[in-house]
């Protein structure tokens, strides 16, 4: 069974630092793995995509990288500013015992940017 | 429009009540997504349609059940829930359920139940 973990589950730090989010799963047979982020009781926002024959995408401050074989990705952040505090989550997206296509989610990192 | 909507944003209801989730897309997605997400806790996928046929049900009790009238729309009727039954119900789509793809979340409707 997928498992997707993200270390560390909190995370504050001062605006304008670089930093880094970190995304963890057990098996490598993914398709592609999507950042999102979730603001506090809101939806989810996608982030970057990232196939699984790509080493990396960047859009603006965000940076994502991916290396299957040992089953990481991280998110890059430049230049951090408080509207960037939400909720980050990963998802990788495999195909399951029964042949169905399912995304499963990481626990997420609760990022604060402190003004 | 790169938007999913769903209403009502938040429903607050008994142990008896039947309602229903409304999900809405106008991006011609033919693959859409009910998911629950618990407080503090990731997604967890529900249903999925594809091309307004149930392709996918995580084992879901059957007090839920998704209904795909055409292909912008999906509801998810609610009937005699359990308190446990409080969450976040996210709705998602995208192009037509191919691995390739981004899914497009809508904001959720927040259900209580009392």
């Amino acid at each position: 069974k997928q498992e997707v973990t993200q270390i560390p589950a909190a995370l504050s730090v001062p605006e304008g630092e670089n930093l880094v989010l970190n995304c963890s799963f057990t098996d490598s047979a993914i398709y592609n793995l999507q950042w999102f982020r979730q603001d506090p009781g809101k939806g989810l926002t996608s982030l970057l995509l990232i196939q699984s024959s790509q080493r990396e995408q960047t859009s603006g401050r965000l940076n994502a990288s991916l290396d299957k074989s040992s089953g990481r990705s991280t998110l890059y952040i430049a230049a951090s500013q408080p509207g960037d505090s939400a909720t980050y989550l990963c998802a990788v997206r495999t195909i399951s015992n029964f042949g169905n296509e399912k995304l499963t989610f990481g626990t997420g990192t609760r990022l604060t940017i402190i003004p | 429009d790169t938007e999913v909507t769903q209403t009502p944003k938040h429903l607050v209801m008994g142990m008896t009540n039947k309602k229903s989730l409304k999900c809405e897309q106008h991006m011609g997605h033919r693959a859409m997504y009910w998911y629950k997400q618990k407080a503090k806790k990731p997604p967890e996928l529900m249903f999925v349609y594809s091309y307004e046929k149930l392709s996918i049900n995580e084992s879901v009790p059957s007090r839920f059940s998704p209904e795909c009238p055409n292909s912008s729309l999906l509801n998810l009727h609610l009937h005699a829930l359990q308190p446990e039954d409080s969450a976040l119900y996210l709705c998602a789509s995208s192009q037509d359920g191919s691995l390739q793809e981004t899914q497009y979340f809508g904001p959720g409707t927040r259900l209580l139940v009392l």
